[in-house]
């Protein structure tokens, strides 16, 4: 275990089905980061958040909606999802200090296949 | 806009050789650059993280270098094991921003 725990693993989902992946961090960090990784591309920055307030929102398309209630824990709630949404979810933590950019914890993903 | 490529894309290679992953980035403003594992269908494994004002990091039969200057690091990988198959990936960082390269996928065969 990396420190950082994303449920569940593994998700299947149709079209117009509406589920949350989660992602729970134990080292105490402030920030928190979704990635999403498709095949054969980069990983791909989505959401930051910062103590708990979201810093970034990389272009994300709004079926896709980030919710970080407290700095240990964060949601992505999905609906209406497409084919091409299929890919590896990771979430990450890191303890930010303005001017410094600070080791990357990922957990292991949730694996998502959109019918 | 940074861009960071990965070279080779892929490698294969006999147990007990030396390694070297290539890893270049176009924007020298970095705070730091990581490398990480990650083994098929798996999340990332950090293993070592440079610093922008470091020039190398160890760790066990693992060595990373970085330039900043020219936008280079390379991680050295010393008598590669089968357990060392992966695909390794070398991020830059802009303060919270991590960017990716596209990785290389290392075959180590007995």
């Amino acid at each position: 275990e990396t420190g950082v725990t994303q449920t569940p693993r593994h998700l299947v989902m149709g079209m117009t089905n509406k589920k949350s992946l989660k992602c729970e961090q134990h080292l105490g960090h402030n920030a928190m980061y979704w990635y999403k990784q498709s095949a054969k591309k980069p990983l791909e920055l989505m959401f930051v958040y910062n103590f708990k307030e979201q810093t970034e929102n990389n272009s994300v398309p709004s079926r896709f909606s980030p919710e970080c209630p407290n700095s240990s824990h964060l949601f992505l709630h999905l609906h209406t999802l497409q084919p091409e949404d299929s890919a590896l979810y990771l979430c990450a933590s890191s303890q930010d200090r303005p001017g410094t950019g600070m080791e990357k914890y990922f957990g292991a993903g949730t694996r998502l296949s959109v019918l | 806009k940074q861009e960071v490529t990965q070279i080779p894309a892929a490698l294969s290679v006999p147990e007990g050789e030396n390694l070297v992953l290539n890893c270049s980035f176009t924007d020298s403003a970095i705070y730091n650059l990581q490398w990480f594992r990650q083994d098929p269908g798996k999340g990332l494994t950090s293993l070592l993280l440079i610093q922008s004002s470091q020039r190398e990091q160890t760790s066990g039969r693992l060595n990373a270098s970085l330039d900043k200057s020219s936008g280079r690091s390379t991680l050295y990988i010393a008598a590669s094991q089968p357990g060392d198959s992966a695909t390794y990936l070398c991020a830059v960082s802009a303060f919270n921003k991590l960017i990716f390269g596209a990785g290389t996928r290392l075959a180590v065969h007995p």
